[in-house]
């Protein structure tokens, strides 16, 4: 079956840091994976879509890259800040017609002043 | 930017009750809109997927004569919790779609739904 997974429930960084996270999947070849955030008792906000032949993509501050060899997307935030701090969940569309969305377990991200 | 409008944002009930919540899109034209309930500190659990004018495709393990879907226009979709139980309670959060099946979905802010 397929499965998504997020490096860990938790990321604690420092304020002007890097923070990368990681998506991986299991079982399936999507053609396209997103990234959004979630802050607590809201709903989540879309960041980015990355495609399949796509390698990188950049918002601002934001940077997503998607292997679809190793089966992973990386999401990266730049000089880090404590407004960065929130939940961040992957999805992917696991019959690539928009119709069946599947989201990871999410990040929960803490950026320390 | 797409705003989508989901209401009530809490409802506290008691067992037995139908709850009824709905899911606007406010500045955009919601082709598919999908339902999700998600538990603390979990990830969003997709529930039905609808299009508008058509039966919802509920998800495995999702009754569908417990969750009534509805998404008669291009702008609403309502969920209805019937006969809801303790075991209902959860938060449930709508989103919503224009356009290609690749598009961003647009979330409401969700029900925190409490049966007692």
């Amino acid at each position: 079956s397929q499965k998504i997974e997020q490096n860990s429930e938790a990321l604690n960084i420092q304020e002007g840091k890097t923070a990368t996270l990681t998506c991986n999947y299991t079982n399936y070849s999507p053609a396209y994976l997103q990234w959004y955030r979630q802050d607590p008792g809201r709903g989540p906000v879309f960041l980015l879509l990355i495609r399949e032949n796509e390698k990188e993509k950049r918002k601002e501050r934001l940077k997503v890259t998607f292997d679809t060899t190793l089966k992973q997307s990386l999401f990266h935030i730049t000089a880090s800040q404590p407004a960065d701090s929130a939940t961040y969940l992957c999805a992917l569309d696991l019959d690539n017609y928009g119709q069946n969305f599947v989201f990871g377990p999410g990040t929960r991200l803490s950026v320390l002043p | 930017g797409a705003v989508v409008s989901q209401h009530p944002s809490r409802v506290i009930c008691k067992s037995g009750t139908s709850v009824k919540i709905e899911c606007r899109s406010l500045d955009f034209q919601a082709t598919t809109m999908f339902w999700y309930r998600q538990f603390p500190k979990k990830s969003l659990m997709l529930m039905a997927t609808s299009n508008e004018g058509s039966k919802a495709t509920y998800e495995q393990g999702v009754e569908k004569d417990k969750f009534l879907i509805n998404h008669a226009s291009l702008t609403l979709s309502t969920l209805t919790v019937t006969s809801a139980h303790p075991e209902d309670s959860s938060f449930y959060i709508c989103s919503a779609r224009e356009g290609t099946s690749m598009g961003p979905q647009h979330f409401g802010d969700g029900t925190r739904l409490s049966i007692l």
